[in-house]
């Protein structure tokens, strides 16, 4: 059974630093890409930051470029997100989120298969 | 960017009823698009991807078409536990950008 479990959430005050982990199971981790997506209270969805399966392809919303930081351990099946200069716009449920990809008619068609619980950030003073 | 306007933000459906989800792309996205499904307080669960393939698991009264900048989510026959929240999302260039939501209750 695939699992993924986020930890390291919390209150925080605005400018702090904090950092996401996510454990994953089930599945050949080092294998896939993962993504981080969040969720602010009563709001839609909003994708973060992806990290491909050898760490060489790295991407960020522009929301967070400069401030956040994806990387993985593929030897403890962990995937992170180091938060740093938070603000109170940054408040949300953190999901770490496997990616699928599906070959057909020479087109790479990706998508989040598998979800975390998700972990709740708090900026506020 | 590219934006996902989707429609309507609610509804609210009769047991049994046939109700489609509507996701408009501000460009075109060659099918690459997924759709998700987000039950109260649980993670968002995947139905759908590469805009028609429903993903294992995934009852067959959803179904998913389109093509272009325009896609649809539909639903064959409402059951109770349909009530959710429903998100596309476009996969065919970064950033990723997900719909608004449609917010879908049981009449």
């Amino acid at each position: 059974e695939v699992q993924l479990v986020e930890s390291g959430g919390g209150l925080v005050q605005p400018g702090r630093s904090l950092k996401l982990s996510c454990v994953a199971s089930g599945f050949t981790f080092s294998n896939y890409g993962m993504n981080w997506i969040r969720q602010a209270p009563g709001k839609g969805l909003e994708w973060v930051a992806y990290i491909s399966s050898g760490s060489s392809y790295i991407y960020y919303a522009e929301t967070v470029k400069g401030r956040f930081t994806i990387s993985r351990d593929n030897a403890k099946n962990t995937l992170y997100l180091q938060m740093t200069s938070l603000r109170s716009e940054d408040t949300a449920l953190y999901y770490c989120a496997s990616l699928r990809t599906y070959y057909y008619s020479s087109y790479i068609y990706r998508y989040f298969d598998y979800w975390g619980q998700g972990v709740m950030v708090t900026v506020s003073s | 960017d590219i934006q996902m306007t989707q429609s309507p933000a609610s509804l609210s459906a009769s047991l049994g009823e046939t109700v489609s989800i509507e996701c408009l792309a501000s460009e075109g996205i060659s099918n690459d698009l997924a759709w998700y499904q987000q039950k109260s307080g649980k993670s968002p669960q995947l139905l759908i991807y590469a805009a028609s393939r429903l993903q294992d698991g995934v009852p067959s009264r959803f179904s998913g078409s389109g093509s272009g900048t325009r896609y649809s989510l539909k639903i064959s026959g409402m059951q109770p536990e349909d009530e959710a929240d429903y998100f596309c999302q476009q996969s065919y260039k970064y950033p990723r950008t997900f719909g608004g939501g449609t917010k879908l209750e049981l009449k």
